[in-house]
């Protein structure tokens, strides 16, 4: 298994470009989430998914679209970048195992967004 | 809305000593999880150990256990006979049962002195 994957692993834009970050696993995980990463505030989860065709926001989602077509494929688009979204950001899966089960996070690699 | 608080921004242990972690977390429910990530500088997150609230009993994975207080919203963590490989950032996290949003801790950073 190939777990969870990223691409790109850096990107540079301009403000307004958009693009779209792409995370895949391959674990038929359920879950699927995107996280950001700035210096001092530790992870912020920005959208998640608890299965295909269902997405919900998280903490910080303004700025960024999400969908699930597929139970492998979690994109991660921005629409308009601005340099408040440099950051490192990070797609994680997760199995479900039924409530109150606990169920451990597998992170991607990460990718590292620069927004001129 | 829960919180998680990690109030050392950075650490230092010599090789070989004992190390502990401070956590507090901020929730008014009684079913959650709590988790101990490690940031390696390759940036790979990698799960170092897992707290059910309902149990009593302190997690251990080898040399790293926990000290889970559940009044006092407490979860530290506690690396014995530090290795250089163990240098890294160490994030805190809790979610709540039945919910899949994870909330983190701002991270602490652990530097291992030979």
């Amino acid at each position: 298994n190939a777990g969870v994957t990223q691409t790109p692993k850096f990107q540079v834009l301009k403000t307004g470009q958009s693009m779209t970050l792409q995370c895949a696993q391959d674990m038929n995980h359920e879950y699927m989430s995107w996280y950001r990463q700035d210096p001092g505030m530790g992870l912020r989860l920005i959208h998640y998914s608890v299965g295909a065709g269902i997405t919900d926001q998280g903490e910080v989602p303004n700025g960024y679209n999400v969908s699930r077509s597929t139970t492998e494929d979690f994109p991660l688009r921005l629409l308009s970048a601005a340099p408040s979204q440099t950051s490192v950001y990070f797609c994680a899966s997760s199995y479900s195992i039924g409530t109150g089960g606990v169920n451990e996070q597998y992170f991607g690699p990460g990718t590292r967004l620069t927004v001129t | 809305a829960q919180t998680v608080t990690q109030s050392q921004p950075e650490m230092s242990v010599q090789e070989a000593e004992t190390v502990t972690l401070s956590c507090t977390y901020d929730t008014s429910e009684s079913d959650y999880y709590l988790f101990w990530y490690k940031q390696p500088p390759s940036r790979q997150m990698i799960l170092v150990i897992r707290q059910e609230a309902y149990k009593q009993q302190n997690a251990t994975e080898n040399r790293f256990s926990v000290n889970f207080q559940k009044a006092a919203k407490s979860f530290s963590l506690k690396i014995s006979d530090s290795q250089l490989g163990d240098a890294a950032m160490y994030f805190c996290a809790y979610r709540t049962s039945g919910t899949y949003k994870y909330i983190f801790g701002t991270g602490t950073r652990l530097k291992v002195l030979a």
